[in-house]
């Protein structure tokens, strides 16, 4: 069956160190890959977009890989902030757009 | 622009009560989603518009669910009768993609609450 995995539990880290989240999918072949942020009692917010040519995409102080061998993105915020906390999601498109449930990341100074 | 529009943001119903819900696109935009989100199964498609017509509602979990765009600025999703297992947050979505996969604008949410 089709799946997308996301470390369910929380990642807590230090201010200042690199926080990496992995997104692992199955029986998947997705053109691109994209993640979101989710604040509590928000929509989610997209941050990036990596396609499957791509093999690294940064932004500011975000990168995130892709591997299609691999089945696997790694999302990595360097510097992290206690601002950086947040639900991030991965989402895989086929012909339409599915969803990770999120790993929930808390930065504490 | 205002973003993605929904409303309400709360409703709390008792069980067998419709429930209307309701979503203002991004103006301009192609497509228009509607997601459930709950803890247990996280954020579920349930169907998405191409220029205001249905393309894909196999994600609707029932005969219960309907949706409609009868225009590019409005879409409501409805549930007749509402029960518990209904309870989540309802995110409508859009986007400006001339094809299906591109960034998605969220708007806030609507948080049903059934009883």
């Amino acid at each position: 069956s089709q799946k997308i995995e996301q470390n369910s539990e929380a990642l807590n880290i230090q201010e200042g160190k690199t926080a990496t989240l992995t997104c692992n999918y199955t029986n998947y072949s997705p053109a691109y890959l994209q993640w979101y942020r989710q604040d509590p009692g928000r929509g989610p917010v997209f941050l990036l977009l990596i396609r499957e040519n791509e093999k690294e995409k940064r932004k500011e102080r975000l990168k995130v890989t892709f591997d299609t061998t691999l089945k696997q993105s790694l999302f990595h915020i360097t510097a992290s902030q206690p601002a950086d906390s947040a639900t991030y999601l991965c989402a895989l498109n086929t012909d339409k757009l599915i969803f990770g449930t999120g790993t929930r990341l808390q930065v504490f100074p | 622009d205002a973003g993605v529009i929904q409303s309400p943001r709360h409703e709390v119903t008792e069980m067998g009560q419709e429930v209307t819900l309701r979503c203002k696109p991004i103006s301009g935009h192609d497509y228009l989603f509607w997601y459930r989100q709950t803890m247990m199964r996280g954020l579920e498609l349930l169907i998405y518009f191409n220029n205001n017509v249905p393309i894909d509602d196999s994600g609707m979990p029932e005969d219960r669910f309907s949706a409609k765009m009868p225009n590019a600025s409005f879409s409501t999703l409805k549930i007749q009768p509402s029960e518990p297992r209904d309870s989540a947050v309802y995110f409508c979505a859009s986007s400006p993609g001339t094809r299906i996969g591109g960034e998605l604008f969220f708007g806030e949410g609507s948080r049903l609450t059934v009883l």
